[in-house]
């Protein structure tokens, strides 16, 4: 497939199983963090995104947690299905301007119907 | 109903030659920009424009010129192909308050130098 040989991280689950992807931030200036989905082909999708004065944020299936004391963000999955094989990045804003995301390495997740 | 969308899908060239990717996005917002995503998939911010002003440009060969002709639009223009610029571009929009920063990406061009 496309990500074989990219050495991503990888996390393979048993649909409807709960997935968590794991980031670490570097700058703890960084004041606002969003989560992508890249399917295949296709552009960076907007799953949920959290600012620093937040340590957790809900959305349709999806949590984001937010630590900023060792500087670590998380997407929770839950129930995940074969939809949601992707390659997920995070992304950092340190507030010096708007839209200027640095994105973490990416993680492929596989979902095994 | 594409909010973003850029041309070409693909785009396969000669080195040295001159080649443009073009943007357009409907959704009213005010900034847009390009992003290079390489081989092992890391996405990195190349330029931003809010209403057709440079906001962003982030050490960028000077072979790299965007343009926006107004605030729905941003191309960019490549001047003699490397071989190192073969990755997928990515044009991007948002609205730029401090309320909503996310940014909504276009499907990409894959740009092939050989």
């Amino acid at each position: 497939g496309e990500n074989v040989g990219l050495h991503l991280p990888t996390l393979s689950v048993q649909e409807g199983d709960n997935s968590i992807i794991n980031c670490a931030y570097s700058n703890s200036a960084s004041d606002y963090f969003i989560w992508y989905k890249q399917e295949s082909g296709k552009g960076p999708q907007f799953i949920i995104d959290i600012r620093s004065n937040m340590d957790k944020r809900q959305g349709q299936r999806v949590t984001v947690l937010l630590n900023k004391t060792v500087k670590h963000l998380s997407l929770q999955i839950a129930a995940t299905q074969p939809g949601d094989s992707a390659v997920y990045f995070c992304a950092e804003n340190i507030g010096t301007s708007y839209g200027k995301l640095t994105f973490g390495q990416g993680t492929i997740l596989t979902v095994h119907p | 109903d594409t909010a973003v969308s850029q041309t070409p899908k693909y785009l396969v060239t000669q080195m040295g030659n001159d080649k443009s990717i073009k943007c357009e996005q409907n959704l009213g917002h005010d900034t847009m920009y390009w992003y290079k995503q390489d081989s092992k998939k890391f996405l990195k911010i190349m330029f931003s424009y809010n209403n057709k002003e440079l906001i962003i440009n982030e050490t960028v060969p000077n072979r790299f010129s965007p343009k926006s002709p107004d605030k729905a639009h941003l191309n960019l223009h490549i001047n003699s192909l490397e071989l190192g610029d073969s990755a997928v571009y990515f044009c991007a929009s948002s609205q730029t308050t401090r309320e909503d920063e996310k940014l909504f990406f276009g499907s990409g061009t894959q740009l092939s130098v050989l």
